[in-house]
């Protein structure tokens, strides 16, 4: 069974489209988490929610939008694509991870490819 | 900033050597975890280490913390060439992990 799982695992589009992410968590755990890896694997924090509610929302554009439909589900959409999107995003769980950073799990990753 | 800051940048050994790992950072912290990147895959967690701790093993991993010179190492024994992959540092100082650039390391056979 897999723990966190993502789709598309990739994901190839034009310049200007709109495209989706969406990841699931079936450890019963409470925070949930986007990454953006980019080409050099610097790993950086994009948003984080516990209990279906924002708790960290990193300066990323507002091109890019969560959406937590619940606590298992965590998705990620992103409106007009641009070039320096590209990157592997990885969505990742926790438990309680609201006061303090818990060990993480992690999705196999998505890799976005903006032509 | 907090990133944590890996040393070296990539690390080659022959199976059977250890490998150590280091890692720095700037701000306090509640504890420190290492990470493993295997190629095209999800990261993995291997170890925590709290602020008050100074020691931990885990299995052939030992990590060490020095919260005076705000550093961890990360120690691997007897390697094998399935520990050809990435690692990473992440420091957490609330409710957020900041990542290191990562040490590659390359396991030869």
């Amino acid at each position: 069974d897999t723990a966190v799982s993502q789709t598309p695992k990739y994901l190839v589009t034009q310049m200007g489209n709109d495209k989706s992410i969406k990841c699931e968590q079936n450890l019963g755990h409470d925070t949930m988490y986007w990454y953006k890896q980019d080409s050099k694997k610097f790993l950086k924090i994009m948003f984080s929610y516990n209990n279906k509610e924002l708790i960290i929302n990193e300066t990323v554009p507002n091109r890019f939008s969560p959406k937590s439909p619940d606590k298992a589900h965590l998705n990620l959409h992103i409106n007009s694509l641009e070039l320096g999107d590209s990157a592997v995003y990885f969505c990742a769980s926790s438990q309680d991870g609201a006061r303090v950073s818990n060990e993480q799990f992690f999705g196999p990753g998505t890799r976005l490819t903006v032509l | 900033s907090q990133q944590g800051e890996e040393d070296p940048q990539a690390l080659s050994i022959q199976e059977g050597e250890n490998a150590t790992m280091n890692c720095s950072y700037k701000t306090s912290i509640n504890n420190l975890q290492w990470y493993r990147q295997n190629s095209g895959r999800g990261l993995v967690h291997l170890i925590l280490i709290r602020s008050n701790e100074r020691e931990k093993h885990s299995g052939r991993l030992r990590v060490t913390l020095d919260t005076s010179k705000k550093s961890s190492s990360l120690l691997i024994t007897a390697s094998r060439a399935a520990d050809t992959a990435s690692y990473f540092c992440a420091t957490d100082n609330g409710n957020k992990l900041v990542f290191g650039a990562g040490t590659i390391l390359r396991v030869k056979s």
